[in-house]
């Protein structure tokens, strides 16, 4: 059974950089899509973006100059980094797989809190 | 970006009833629309994707239609594990964008 673990601190100080890892088991993450995505406590759904095992990836225009996603193949792991980080970053963060066209987020990750404060 | 809109944003319902929740995108998505459910504290779950297929495991009281702007996802007959939020999402262009959830509640 495919699996998805975030991992990472769940407490970033302002203007650093939010660090998450997802660890894939049970399915080979060259197959594959893979997503971030957020929730802030209350709140709706946000997509993050997503990345193809090659190393392309497609960011939301909101985010795009502070996000970076990233694969290590041999880990079977993707990456997220947020850079210049605030309090309105704090939020559940999940990990998905999925996201091309025409694609659903068909496994979640159970999520990691991460929260912005001083 | 894709304006996703659903309707009503929460409702009371009962065991058993019959339930229609609606979600409207701002321009033409084809089929491109999948549906998930989110219970408290967890992750959202993948209910239907490509607006009418179920997903494996998900009991065939959910169900999903529309094409174009405007899809339905339709419970037949409302279980105490179905008070939930719901939520739609587009998969037709980028940003990939939800709508801002349907809470359901019990009368």
């Amino acid at each position: 059974q495919v699996q998805l673990q975030e991992s990472g601190p769940g407490l970033v100080k302002p203007s650093e950089t939010l660090s998450l890892t997802c660890t894939v088991s049970a399915a080979s993450i060259s197959s594959y899509y893979w997503s971030w995505i957020r929730q802030p406590p209350g709140k709706g759904l946000e997509w993050i973006g997503y990345i193809y095992y090659s190393g392309s990836t497609s960011y939301n225009p909101s985010l795009k100059s502070r996000v970076t996603i990233f694969v290590d193949t041999s880990k079977s792991q993707f990456s997220l980094n947020l850079s210049s980080v605030t309090a309105a970053d704090t939020a559940v963060y999940y990990c998905t797989r999925g996201g091309v066209t025409g694609d659903a987020f068909d496994i979640w990750g159970q999520g990691a809190m991460v929260t912005v404060s001083s | 970006d894709i304006q996703m809109t659903q309707s009503p944003s929460s409702l009371s319902a009962s065991v058993g009833d019959r339930l229609t929740i609606t979600c409207r995108a701002s321009e033409n998505i084809n089929s491109y629309l999948n549906w998930y459910q989110q219970k408290p504290g967890k992750a959202p779950n993948l209910l239907i994707y490509l607006a009418t297929t179920l997903q494996s495991g998900v009991p065939s009281r959910f169900s999903g239609s529309g094409s174009g702007t405007d899809f339905t996802l339709t419970i037949s007959s409302l279980q105490p594990e179905d008070f939930a939020t719901y939520y739609c999402q587009q998969s037709y262009s980028t940003p990939r964008t939800f709508g801002q959830g349907t809470k359901v509640e019990i009368k």
